[in-house]
């Protein structure tokens, strides 16, 4: 009965590399949805995917970040060219079909930019 | 202004204390609200979730939402040392988008 499951749990770049993040949506459900904490901050939404399809990308900062959630596999959240202002938690949540938003979280994957 | 406002505290309690959580949002389109809980170093965690106005009880814990005042609590009644943790409001529109706007998150600490 796994959760959804996120690696790596943490992730320590140098500015100017690529971080992956990875989420691996719990079993039956088909909607992924990208959150971002920073220190002191609440969660703020980054992007909502289905299978092969970006739903909402409305909290995503236009450069460098990008998601796909492919048909097979797990969602990735690409962040290109690090800076230290990307050090944060992100999470990863997913919900089932239809079901009025309730959205359920993994443990994060922490980056750290050094 | 955020639309979602939350006292961070931290907020201290004696075991057994009655918690009274707060929150304050300026959209009137928000018609579904959620607490969730979240430990140290850990993902949140969904605790209620309630459409419109009204109260809802879960355990120790109940929620309401007083749409009229822009303002949602959660109580948690017989507080215990394992509910020490941050709490965060969260808020989303008929939109089933799964964006949820949340406020900062309130860290209750419950003393023995």
């Amino acid at each position: 009965n796994a959760g959804v499951m996120q690696n790596p749990r943490h992730l320590v770049r140098r500015r100017g590399q690529e971080a992956r993040l990875r989420c691996s949506p719990m079993k039956g459900h088909s909607h992924v949805y990208w959150y971002r904490q920073l220190p002191e901050e609440g969660l703020k939404f980054m992007v909502y995917l289905q299978k092969e399809n970006i739903i909402d990308e409305s909290g995503m900062p236009k450069e460098r970040f990008s998601a796909e959630f492919p048909k097979e596999g797990p969602s990735i959240l690409r962040i290109q060219q690090v800076v230290r202002g990307d050090s944060a938690a992100y999470f990863c949540a997913s919900s089932p079909p239809q079901s009025a938003g309730e959205l359920f979280f993994g443990e994060g994957s922490r980056l750290t930019v050094l | 202004q955020k639309e979602v406002e939350q006292d961070p505290g931290p907020l201290s309690v004696p075991e057994g204390a009655i918690v009274s959580l707060n929150c304050t949002y300026s959209n009137s389109a928000f018609q579904y609200f959620m607490w969730y809980r979240q430990y140290s170093r850990k993902g949140p965690e969904l605790l209620m979730y309630t459409y419109s106005s009204g109260n809802k009880e879960d355990g120790r814990f109940t929620a309401q939402v007083d749409k009229s005042s822009k303002y949602i609590s959660l109580f948690i009644r017989d507080s215990q040392p394992s509910d020490s943790a941050t709490y965060l409001c969260a808020m989303r529109g008929s939109s089933n988008t799964g964006k949820l706007i949340f406020g900062q998150g309130t860290t209750l600490q419950v003393k023995p």
